[in-house]
């Protein structure tokens, strides 16, 4: 079963507008999401967290905002730039478990 | 620092083959993982290790061996392949593990094709 899901395999934004790449959960025990960012031959590196204490994390371009009462939570990038263009996973993480979603293929145009 | 590396980068077996996936880190990391990544699948946590001789069971461990015996290494066997293992593999590592993930650092992959 797929805890941890990501609907949009892929999205396509210009170039200076805004990328939204959405995450939803099933599990109640996740306390804690990651985003991690992945180019072609090369491993996921870790983009931003949240805590579940938290309901909105800010890292420059780059905003998590997470809704509990959902289970849902959405990466923000304002704005978009071409070296953007990546697979973007979410994962959540709790009681010693990590899940991750199948990843949605960003590509920014320039 | 060389962070997570994997060999090798691509293999191919056939089914019944045995063979071993390389993965160290020089960052003197206390957790490491194995995922495998397949289509509309996400990654799958196969076997994790919090320690020099301590290694447990992920989402997908059945044809898989892991074993630590430093705190560098951590080397995944395949006992005997089968076509359903073909999928990249990932290696990571992190400093701890307290409950609260602490940043992973992935290894580039292994492609691995079984026929």
């Amino acid at each position: 079963d797929q805890q941890v899901k990501q609907n949009s395999p892929s999205l396509s934004v210009q170039e200076g507008r805004i990328s939204i790449l959405n995450c939803d959960y099933t599990n109640s025990m996740f306390d804690y999401f990651l985003w991690y960012k992945k180019y072609p031959a090369e491993g996921p590196t870790f983009l931003i967290s949240i805590s579940s204490i938290k309901d909105k994390n800010e890292d420059g371009r780059f905003t998590v905002f997470l809704n509990k009462s959902a289970k849902h939570l959405s990466l923000h990038i304002v704005p978009s730039q071409p070296g953007d263009s990546a697979v973007y996973f979410c994962a959540a993480s709790g009681n010693n478990d990590m899940r991750f979603g199948a990843g949605t293929r960003l590509t920014v145009k320039p | 620092n060389a962070g997570v590396t994997q060999t090798p980068k691509f293999q191919v077996l056939k089914t019944g083959q045995s063979m071993t996936l390389q993965c160290a880190q020089d960052m003197n990391h206390e957790y490491m993982s194995w995922y495998r990544q397949d289509p509309g699948m996400g990654l799958r946590l196969i076997h994790y290790s919090v320690g020099a001789g301590i290694t447990d069971q992920g989402e997908v461990p059945n044809g898989y061996n892991v074993s630590r015996s430093t705190t560098e290494d951590f080397p995944l066997r395949l006992l005997s392949a089968a076509p359903s293992q073909t999928s990249v593999y990932f290696c990571a590592s992190s400093y701890s593990w307290t409950g609260v993930p602490d940043t992973q650092y992935f290894g580039p992959g292994t492609r691995l094709t079984v026929l």
